[in-house]
């Protein structure tokens, strides 16, 4: 069964830095593409970054160009964003998602990052 | 970036009814469509991708159409576990772009 499990995030300031962590299980992680996704408090997805299977392209939005990284660690099974310069806009549910052609054909249960003062 | 514009944004219908959700792309995006549905504090599920692939284990009353710039969501006979929003996706180009929701609510 092919799992997704998010963590590491919380309550953090205006400018600070939080780091998102996500374990897949149950597919070849080094085969698949992943992605971040969000979703802020009552509104729709948006799409945060992409990172292929061996981690050597990434992809952005732009309203997170320079600000956020996205990497993985295959000998791990995980993924990762690096979330810095954190605004009060960033607040959201962050889903990771296994996205092999580049829909999300599975997702995790989602961390909430909230950033305020 | 490619916008993409659901209709309607919320849909009030009964068990049993036919429903159709409408996508358009602001350019085409061929037939690199995708659609999801979202219950309340849960994460997304995928339905359909490449406009009209059903994803496995996903209920054959769902179906995908479309090319280019316009595609249909359709739920042939609405079941009460279909209360939810749907989104598409396209993932023709980065960035992806998701429309922005359809509620479908109970009548």
């Amino acid at each position: 069964e092919v799992q997704l499990v998010e963590s590491g995030g919380g309550l953090v300031q205006p400018g600070g830095s939080l780091r998102l962590s996500c374990a897949a299980s149950g597919f070849t992680f080094s085969s698949s593409a992943m992605s971040w996704v969000r979703q802020a408090p009552g509104k729709g997805l948006e799409w945060v970054s992409t990172v292929s299977g061996n981690g050597g392209t990434t992809y952005y939005a732009d309203s997170v160009k320079g600000r956020f990284s996205i990497s993985r660690d295959n000998s791990k099974n995980t993924l990762y964003l690096q979330m810095n310069s954190l605004r009060a806009e960033d607040t959201a549910v962050y889903y990771c998602a296994r996205s092999g052609g580049n829909y999300f054909s599975c997702w995790g249960q989602g961390t909430l990052v909230t950033v305020s003062s | 970036d490619i916008q993409m514009t659901q209709s309607p944004s919320t849909l009030s219908a009964s068990v049993g009814d036919r429903v159709t959700i409408t996508c358009r792309a602001s350019q085409s995006i061929s037939s690199w469509l995708a659609w999801y549905q979202q219950k309340p504090g849960k994460a997304p599920n995928l339905l359909i991708y490449k406009a009209s692939s059903l994803e496995s284990g996903v209920p054959s009353r769902f179906s995908g159409s479309g090319s280019g710039t316009e595609f249909t969501l359709t739920i042939s006979s609405l079941q009460s576990d279909d209360f939810a929003t749907y989104y598409c996706q396209q993932y023709n180009s980065y960035p992806f772009t998701f429309g922005g929701g359809t509620k479908v609510e109970i009548k």
